[in-house]
């Protein structure tokens, strides 16, 4: 059982250039959500999704996209990478928001 | 004031110690309160999860909610080398539909000394 996999687990950019990070789960879960975590400031979410071709904004969206395809994948564009989006990301998944979510390892991006 | 609260710590304990984990929040409307348990470098994992006040014990872990006083702890028996990580609280209004997201505190880093 996989749980919630993200792709790639390490990764450095340069100021400007773009990339997808990866999020898949094979719960059938319905909620899907990307959080990034900084260094005295906690899980911040970035956008979440409810369900296949649905997803809103969170606290923190500016810099990134989503789509919802489906069920099982959840990516996160980064459209113009910047030195303040160095940080940790994690996606996570459940059955409805507000049931407890399961975490990827993350992915630790640094952006030079 | 922010929802959830936690004390940032760090916090260092010796190895069979008890260990106290709190946070307080200001929304009332809270009733499912979680606890997550993230090691270096990994993603948080769900280690206690409650409905309402009470208490809930899961082997050497007890996790206790008082919603009069909006404050939730955990507690860790017989503290372990293998207990450092951080910890995280959760919480949530409800399970599904509008205000049902999790809303997380920022954790506490918790170091056990052999």
């Amino acid at each position: 059982n996989a749980g919630v996999t993200q792709t790639p687990k390490f990764q450095v950019l340069k100021t400007g250039q773009s990339m997808t990070l990866q999020c898949a789960q094979d719960m059938n879960h319905e909620y899907m959500s990307w959080y990034r975590q900084d260094p005295g400031m906690g899980l911040r979410l970035i956008h979440y999704s409810v369900g296949a071709g649905i997803t809103d904004q969170g606290e923190v969206p500016n810099g990134y996209n989503v789509s919802r395809s489906t069920t099982e994948d959840f990516p996160l564009r980064l459209l113009s990478a910047a030195p303040s989006q160095t940080s940790v990301y994690f996606c996570a998944s459940s059955l409805t928001p507000g049931q407890p979510q399961h975490f990827g390892d993350g992915t630790r991006l640094s952006i030079l | 004031q922010k929802e959830v609260e936690q004390d940032p710590g760090p916090l260092s304990v010796p190895e069979g110690a008890i260990v106290s984990l709190n946070c307080t929040y200001s929304n009332s409307a809270f009733q499912y309160f979680m606890w997550y348990r993230q090691y270096s470098r990994k993603g948080p994992e769900l280690l206690m999860y409650t409905y309402s006040s009470g208490n809930k014990e899961d082997g050497r872990f007890t996790a206790q909610v008082d919603k009069s006083s909006k404050y939730i702890s955990l507690f860790i028996r017989d503290s372990q080398p293998s207990d450092s990580a951080t910890y995280l609280c959760a919480m949530s209004e409800r399970e599904t539909g509008a205000n049902s997201k999790l809303t997380f505190g920022k954790g506490i880093t918790l170091s056990v000394r052999p």
